[in-house]
């Protein structure tokens, strides 16, 4: 079975400081991993995932194999990030397409 | 954009009663999911939907829960006879395709309440 875990709960930060959200993951195969975010009454929405090697919102995450981790970074923290991030995560080519979220952790991004 | 959408957004319920949230997917969209948080809690898959049949579930959608595609637009989840446990935020979703790549769009989520 696989599991996502997310260390931190809540994750405070200085206006343009560097931001670093941990995703450490388990799972046997080789996953599909991705990060949702949901800013404040809104809805769970994509943020990005490996497979496409994409920086969103000056967001990026690199698939660390050897040490099953999917840490999401930004250089300078912005006001507007302050959401949950949730890191997620679906097997890959193994016909289930179910997303194993973590536990999410909470951005507050101090002016 | 075209979005997900769910209702009721609150829905209260006494213990054993019946209830059915609804969603409508995006409408070129063919893999449905249901998820559900407890409060405080992570984001928990419940089941898939693919051509008018469940295609995976996990062990928390028993035999008090079922999905049902009544028409061209809704789908639907309902829970027989609710317990306090399934107290909830349930969060419909929907996908073009299937495939660990592809983008699930999550919906507002319905807030249930059983009391």
């Amino acid at each position: 079975a696989q599991r996502v875990t997310q260390p931190e709960k809540l994750l405070s930060v200085f206006k343009g400081a560097p931001v670093e959200l941990k995703c450490n993951y388990s799972y046997s195969g080789s996953p599909e991993l991705f990060w949702y975010v949901q800013y404040s009454r809104q809805r769970l929405q994509l943020l990005l995932r490996h497979i496409s090697r994409e920086s969103i919102k000056g967001f990026t995450a690199d698939l660390n194999k050897g040490e099953t981790s999917f840490h999401l970074k930004k250089p300078f923290a912005q006001e507007e990030d302050s959401a949950m991030y949730y890191c997620a995560l679906t097997p890959s080519g193994a016909g289930s397409y179910q997303l194993t979220f973590g536990k999410g952790t909470k951005l507050s991004v101090i002016p | 954009e075209p979005e997900v959408t769910q209702t009721p957004s609150h829905q209260v319920t006494q213990m054993g009663q019946e209830v059915i949230l609804r969603c409508v997917p995006i409408s070129n969209h063919l893999y449905f999911y249901w998820y559900r948080q407890i409060l405080g809690q992570k984001v928990e898959f419940l089941v898939s939907f693919y051509n008018n049949e469940i295609s995976e579930k996990s062990e928390i959608f028993d035999d008090q829960f079922s999905v049902e595609r009544p028409d061209g637009s809704n789908f639907t989840l309902k829970i027989r006879s609710t317990k306090l446990e399934d107290s909830a935020m349930y969060f419909c979703a929907s996908s073009e395709v299937g495939g660990g790549a592809d983008t699930q769009y999550f919906g507002p989520g319905t807030r249930l309440t059983v009391l």
